[in-house]
């Protein structure tokens, strides 16, 4: 199956500083990813779909200017959580749609997770 | 999740079955899947169904699905302490875009 990478797994950053966070199909090009967020014990909750080379489409109620999303090549987008503060404290998956097979159901995949903490 | 809804918690014996249900709303929905999530960790995804399809089996994994009911149920045979997880169902909307979860069923398995 395809692969997709996120880094870093774990981060713990300052109040009020900057945090981003990538994802990265390795070894098939996605022109669309999808960002979730996850509070413990809850289910995953999706942020925003990023779109290769276009503005990210975001989520009622999620703050575009507070979480930046940036998809720059076929295999590489980024959250960029902005001013964090301790509710941001969560733990971010990203996803990728890997459309070798688009008539399969498996065209979905999910990264390792990011965990982010804000003290 | 609001549109797909799980039971929050189960607990079974190592050895027994366990099964999960779940029940979406959105007729158009193409596929279904189930996640299993180790604490801590990602997803990983377990197994997944067509939508014109009542059911998939996989090793130790029975997938339902009730088009009808929009009920779809995880049944794990002779479950494993190692099955112990939170597991996530989810549908794709007919867009291909759209991915929804459900709340996740926390399953605990006693020895």
């Amino acid at each position: 199956g395809a692969v997709v990478s996120q880094h870093p797994s774990w981060v713990i950053c300052k109040s009020g500083t900057s945090v981003k966070i990538e994802c990265r199909s390795l070894d098939f090009q996605a022109t669309t990813m999808f960002w979730y967020r996850q509070f413990p014990k809850q289910s995953l909750m999706l942020m925003a779909t990023s779109n290769e080379g276009s503005k990210a489409t975001y989520e009622q109620g999620v703050e575009k200017d507070k979480f930046l999303i940036n998809h720059a090549s076929l295999t590489l987008s980024t959250l960029t959580v902005t001013s964090a503060h301790p509710e941001d404290s969560s733990f971010y998956i990203c996803s990728a749609r890997d459309l070798r097979q688009p008539n399969s159901g498996n065209t979905i995949y999910f990264g390792e997770g990011s965990w982010l903490t804000v003290v | 999740g609001e549109d797909v809804e799980q039971s929050l918690f189960l607990s079974v014996r190592e050895g027994d079955s366990s099964v999960i249900n779940c029940t979406y709303t959105d007729s158009s929905s193409t596929y279904l899947y189930w996640y299993k999530q180790e604490p801590g960790a990602g997803l990983q995804l377990l197994t997944y169904i067509f939508s014109n399809m009542d059911m998939k089996q996989d090793q130790r994994l029975t997938v339902l699905l009730n088009k009808k009911d929009k009920h779809l149920s995880l049944r794990i045979a002779d479950t494993q302490t190692g099955d112990s997880a939170i597991y996530f169902c989810a549908e794709m909307r007919e867009d291909g875009q759209n991915f929804v979860f459900g709340p996740g069923t926390r399953l605990s398995v006693l020895p």
